[in-house]
């Protein structure tokens, strides 16, 4: 099956910075790779996706980079704020239904 | 809309006792999945559903039992609990499956003893 792999696992910045996390995948066949936010004591939430015929997507401060060709895609925050604090996940699909996650990253925003 | 339901929220079981959890989504989605969710392991898919009727296995279906005789129900069944199983179970529910959005429940919290 696919692996998928996160990094950091852990990544402080100050108010203000941008926060960059990275991850890779090993399944060529994958082609949808979404980006989930959870906070503590709740479920995921999408916070924005990208399929594989697109090399980048934006909404507002948070963008989303893919690189096909070397198999990694990375979640880019700028302009951080306090309520971006939460643990990030990554996540892909290859040729099935099925999804297969990041082990996470968890993000604090220092005011 | 209430979106993806789950309960309980929290449950200890003794080693070798059986459970369901619970699942209820009120979007008319056609697929469903639960994961489990360990600590710095990310989320594992356990199994999923693409329509009433249809289920099939995940990464780490060892254990559990799922069925989907509705679109809005998608049950989880742990037979003989065992510690490896202590974790917090997630079950979302999707329109499209494999390129859509899912949308979480907000967890079960599981201890096994």
């Amino acid at each position: 099956g696919e692996n998928v792999e996160q990094h950091p696992s852990t990544l402080s910045v100050q108010e203000g910075d941008s926060a960059v996390i990275k991850c890779t995948y090993s399944d060529s066949a994958s082609n949808y790779f979404p980006w989930y936010k959870q906070e503590l004591g709740k479920g995921p939430q999408l916070i924005i996706d990208i399929r594989s015929n697109v090399g980048e997507k934006k909404d507002q401060r948070i963008a989303v980079t893919l690189n096909k060709t070397a198999k990694h895609f990375s979640l880019h925050i700028t302009e951080t704020q306090p309520e971006d604090s939460a643990v990030y996940f990554c996540a892909a699909t290859p040729g099935n239904d099925q999804f297969y996650f990041g082990t996470g990253t968890s993000l604090t925003v220092i005011p | 809309n209430a979106g993806v339901t789950q309960t309980p929220k929290f449950r200890i079981l003794k080693i070798g006792q059986s459970m369901t959890l619970q699942c209820t989504q009120d979007m008319n989605h056609n697929y469903m999945y639960w994961y489990r969710q360990d600590p710095g392991m990310g989320l594992k898919l356990i199994y999923y559903s693409v329509g009433a009727g249809i289920t099939d296995k995940g990464e780490v279906p060892n254990g559990y039992n799922v069925s989907r005789s509705t679109t809005e129900d998608f049950p989880l069944r742990l037979e003989l609990a065992a510690p490896s199983q202590t974790s917090v179970y997630f079950c979302a529910s999707s329109e499209q499956g494999r390129l859509d959005e899912q949308y979480f429940g907000p967890g079960t919290r599981l201890t096994v003893t």
